[in-house]
Protein backbone atom coordinates (compact mmCIF):
# COMPACT_ATOMS: atom_id res chain seq x y z
CA UNK A 1 0.00 0.00 0.00
CA UNK A 2 0.81 3.24 -0.83
CA UNK A 3 2.16 5.52 2.13
CA UNK A 4 2.23 9.45 2.38
CA UNK A 5 5.18 12.08 3.68
CA UNK A 6 4.72 15.58 4.50
CA UNK A 7 7.10 17.75 6.56
CA UNK A 8 7.27 19.57 7.98
CA UNK A 9 4.41 19.19 10.67
CA UNK A 10 4.04 22.10 12.06
CA UNK A 11 5.20 25.47 10.47
CA UNK A 12 5.29 29.37 11.65
CA UNK A 13 5.98 31.83 9.24
CA UNK A 14 5.61 35.68 9.12
CA UNK A 15 3.67 37.53 6.62
CA UNK A 16 5.44 38.34 3.26
CA UNK A 17 7.74 35.19 4.08
CA UNK A 18 8.32 32.29 1.74
CA UNK A 19 6.76 29.12 1.55
CA UNK A 20 7.67 25.31 0.44
CA UNK A 21 5.83 22.58 1.80
CA UNK A 22 6.91 18.74 0.49
CA UNK A 23 5.02 16.14 -0.28
CA UNK A 24 6.36 12.01 -1.44
CA UNK A 25 4.62 9.32 -2.05
CA UNK A 26 5.90 5.61 -1.95
CA UNK A 27 4.88 2.22 -2.64
CA UNK A 28 3.22 3.20 -5.97
CA UNK A 29 3.77 4.93 -9.22
CA UNK A 30 2.34 7.61 -11.53
CA UNK A 31 -0.29 8.45 -8.92
CA UNK A 32 -2.43 11.72 -8.66
CA UNK A 33 -1.47 13.71 -6.31
CA UNK A 34 -3.53 16.35 -4.59
CA UNK A 35 -2.92 19.38 -2.28
CA UNK A 36 -5.96 20.08 0.31
CA UNK A 37 -6.54 22.80 2.83
CA UNK A 38 -8.51 22.70 5.68
CA UNK A 39 -9.07 26.16 7.47
CA UNK A 40 -10.45 26.48 10.82
CA UNK A 41 -13.95 25.15 11.34
CA UNK A 42 -14.36 24.65 7.83
CA UNK A 43 -13.89 21.47 5.51
CA UNK A 44 -11.45 20.91 3.01
CA UNK A 45 -10.66 22.44 -0.15
CA UNK A 46 -9.43 21.11 -3.16
CA UNK A 47 -6.35 23.59 -4.39
CA UNK A 48 -4.48 21.81 -6.63
CA UNK A 49 -3.98 18.53 -8.62
CA UNK A 50 -1.40 16.98 -11.24
CA UNK A 51 -2.26 13.92 -13.03
CA UNK A 52 2.03 13.64 -14.03
CA UNK A 53 5.20 15.30 -13.66
CA UNK A 54 4.91 19.18 -14.60
CA UNK A 55 0.91 18.92 -14.78
CA UNK A 56 -0.76 21.00 -12.62
CA UNK A 57 -4.29 22.13 -12.32
CA UNK A 58 -5.50 24.80 -9.68
CA UNK A 59 -9.08 24.66 -8.58
CA UNK A 60 -9.32 28.13 -7.19
CA UNK A 61 -6.66 31.35 -7.69
CA UNK A 62 -5.01 32.05 -4.74
CA UNK A 63 -1.29 33.18 -3.57
CA UNK A 64 -0.44 29.58 -3.58
CA UNK A 65 1.53 27.26 -6.28
CA UNK A 66 2.26 23.71 -6.83
CA UNK A 67 4.82 21.82 -8.62
CA UNK A 68 5.29 18.42 -9.76
CA UNK A 69 9.43 17.84 -10.70
CA UNK A 70 9.16 14.35 -9.76
CA UNK A 71 6.62 11.05 -10.63
CA UNK A 72 6.33 10.89 -6.62
CA UNK A 73 7.03 14.31 -5.13
CA UNK A 74 4.69 17.27 -5.21
CA UNK A 75 5.41 20.63 -3.93
CA UNK A 76 3.05 23.53 -2.37
CA UNK A 77 4.41 27.43 -2.54
CA UNK A 78 4.03 30.66 -2.24
CA UNK A 79 6.47 33.68 -2.90
CA UNK A 80 5.25 35.55 -0.08
CA UNK A 81 2.42 34.38 2.65
CA UNK A 82 -1.10 36.23 3.78
CA UNK A 83 -2.04 35.83 6.67
CA UNK A 84 -5.21 33.70 4.90
CA UNK A 85 -2.99 31.42 3.79
CA UNK A 86 -2.85 29.94 7.50
CA UNK A 87 -4.90 26.51 7.36
CA UNK A 88 -4.05 22.61 7.90
CA UNK A 89 -2.73 21.65 4.28
CA UNK A 90 -3.20 18.01 3.57
CA UNK A 91 -1.33 15.80 0.75
CA UNK A 92 -2.97 13.48 -1.12
CA UNK A 93 -2.72 10.91 -3.70
CA UNK A 94 -4.59 8.06 -5.62
CA UNK A 95 -2.82 5.26 -7.75
CA UNK A 96 -2.73 2.45 -9.14
CA UNK A 97 -6.66 1.85 -10.14
CA UNK A 98 -7.81 2.52 -6.66
CA UNK A 99 -9.52 5.76 -6.57
CA UNK A 100 -9.84 5.83 -2.66
CA UNK A 101 -7.94 8.98 -1.62
CA UNK A 102 -5.10 8.50 1.09
CA UNK A 103 -3.70 11.67 2.77
CA UNK A 104 -0.74 12.41 4.14
CA UNK A 105 -0.55 13.83 8.00
CA UNK A 106 -0.83 17.06 7.21
CA UNK A 107 1.38 20.47 7.82
CA UNK A 108 -0.32 22.99 10.50
CA UNK A 109 0.62 26.15 8.73
CA UNK A 110 0.14 29.37 11.03
CA UNK A 111 1.65 32.94 8.95
CA UNK A 112 1.50 35.59 11.99
CA UNK B 1 -23.77 23.18 -8.13
CA UNK B 2 -21.95 19.75 -6.09
CA UNK B 3 -22.53 20.14 -2.58
CA UNK B 4 -22.53 18.07 0.63
CA UNK B 5 -24.06 19.18 3.52
CA UNK B 6 -23.33 17.87 7.46
CA UNK B 7 -25.93 19.54 9.31
CA UNK B 8 -24.28 18.83 12.76
CA UNK B 9 -21.85 20.34 13.86
CA UNK B 10 -21.07 18.34 16.64
CA UNK B 11 -22.02 15.73 18.66
CA UNK B 12 -21.47 14.43 21.91
CA UNK B 13 -22.53 10.82 23.42
CA UNK B 14 -21.55 8.69 26.46
CA UNK B 15 -20.01 5.31 25.63
CA UNK B 16 -22.07 2.85 24.36
CA UNK B 17 -24.39 4.91 23.11
CA UNK B 18 -25.34 4.50 19.01
CA UNK B 19 -24.64 7.53 16.87
CA UNK B 20 -25.68 8.76 13.51
CA UNK B 21 -23.76 11.38 11.68
CA UNK B 22 -25.88 12.81 8.83
CA UNK B 23 -24.99 13.67 5.08
CA UNK B 24 -26.75 14.91 2.18
CA UNK B 25 -25.38 15.82 -1.03
CA UNK B 26 -26.35 17.46 -4.09
CA UNK B 27 -25.36 16.74 -7.55
CA UNK B 28 -26.38 16.61 -11.55
CA UNK B 29 -24.05 13.60 -11.88
CA UNK B 30 -25.95 10.41 -12.56
CA UNK B 31 -22.61 8.31 -11.72
CA UNK B 32 -20.81 9.64 -8.57
CA UNK B 33 -19.00 8.13 -5.70
CA UNK B 34 -19.40 8.93 -1.93
CA UNK B 35 -16.90 8.65 0.90
CA UNK B 36 -16.65 9.14 4.78
CA UNK B 37 -13.17 9.93 6.28
CA UNK B 38 -12.55 9.74 9.97
CA UNK B 39 -10.44 12.95 11.23
CA UNK B 40 -8.22 11.61 14.31
CA UNK B 41 -6.61 14.44 16.69
CA UNK B 42 -3.49 13.92 15.03
CA UNK B 43 -5.00 14.92 11.81
CA UNK B 44 -4.38 12.55 8.93
CA UNK B 45 -8.14 11.65 7.59
CA UNK B 46 -8.15 7.94 7.14
CA UNK B 47 -10.82 6.22 4.49
CA UNK B 48 -13.68 4.48 5.85
CA UNK B 49 -15.86 3.82 2.80
CA UNK B 50 -15.97 4.56 -0.80
CA UNK B 51 -19.88 3.72 -2.24
CA UNK B 52 -20.79 4.19 -6.08
CA UNK B 53 -23.73 5.89 -7.01
CA UNK B 54 -25.34 2.48 -8.37
CA UNK B 55 -24.70 0.68 -5.19
CA UNK B 56 -27.46 1.47 -2.73
CA UNK B 57 -27.10 -1.37 -0.41
CA UNK B 58 -26.02 -0.54 3.04
CA UNK B 59 -23.29 -1.45 4.05
CA UNK B 60 -21.75 -2.93 7.99
CA UNK B 61 -18.30 -3.43 8.97
CA UNK B 62 -17.66 -4.25 12.63
CA UNK B 63 -19.47 -1.61 14.61
CA UNK B 64 -19.80 0.66 11.54
CA UNK B 65 -22.60 0.85 9.28
CA UNK B 66 -23.80 3.43 6.17
CA UNK B 67 -27.17 3.71 4.75
CA UNK B 68 -27.28 5.10 1.30
CA UNK B 69 -30.67 6.61 -0.19
CA UNK B 70 -30.44 7.85 -3.43
CA UNK B 71 -34.12 9.02 -3.28
CA UNK B 72 -33.35 11.63 -0.14
CA UNK B 73 -29.46 12.13 -1.37
CA UNK B 74 -28.93 10.93 1.71
CA UNK B 75 -25.33 9.11 3.01
CA UNK B 76 -25.52 8.18 6.28
CA UNK B 77 -23.21 6.92 8.62
CA UNK B 78 -24.22 4.95 12.16
CA UNK B 79 -21.82 3.85 14.68
CA UNK B 80 -22.77 1.35 17.23
CA UNK B 81 -21.95 0.94 20.70
CA UNK B 82 -19.36 3.95 20.28
CA UNK B 83 -16.40 3.97 22.13
CA UNK B 84 -13.90 6.51 23.14
CA UNK B 85 -11.61 5.75 20.56
CA UNK B 86 -14.27 6.64 17.81
CA UNK B 87 -13.72 10.47 19.14
CA UNK B 88 -13.00 12.38 16.08
CA UNK B 89 -13.85 14.84 12.77
CA UNK B 90 -15.94 12.59 10.21
CA UNK B 91 -16.13 13.93 6.75
CA UNK B 92 -18.15 13.15 4.36
CA UNK B 93 -17.41 13.93 0.60
CA UNK B 94 -18.50 13.39 -2.65
CA UNK B 95 -16.45 13.12 -6.57
CA UNK B 96 -16.68 15.29 -8.93
CA UNK B 97 -17.14 14.83 -12.26
CA UNK B 98 -18.93 11.12 -12.32
CA UNK B 99 -16.25 9.46 -11.21
CA UNK B 100 -14.29 8.22 -8.70
CA UNK B 101 -11.20 10.58 -8.47
CA UNK B 102 -9.56 12.11 -5.99
CA UNK B 103 -11.39 15.65 -6.88
CA UNK B 104 -13.70 15.74 -3.59
CA UNK B 105 -16.30 18.21 -2.35
CA UNK B 106 -16.13 17.83 1.18
CA UNK B 107 -18.72 18.59 3.57
CA UNK B 108 -17.54 20.50 6.72
CA UNK B 109 -17.40 17.91 8.96
CA UNK B 110 -19.03 16.27 12.51
CA UNK B 111 -16.97 16.36 15.23
CA UNK B 112 -17.93 13.52 17.23
CA UNK B 113 -17.37 13.47 21.09
CA UNK B 114 -17.80 10.00 22.84
CA UNK B 115 -17.48 10.29 26.79
CA UNK B 116 -16.67 7.26 29.29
Amino acid sequence: SQTIHQWPATLVQPVGSPLSLECTVEGTSNPNLYWYRQAAGRGLQLLFYSVGIGQISSEVPQNLSASRPQDRQFILSSKKLLLSDSGFYLCASTAGGDEKLFFGSGTQLSVL
Amino acid sequence: AQKVTQAQTEISVVEKEDVTLDCVYETRDTTYYLFWYKQPPSGELVFLIRRNSFDEQNEISGRYSWNFQKSTSSFNFTITASQVVDSAVYFCALSRGGGSQGNLIFGKGTKLSVKP
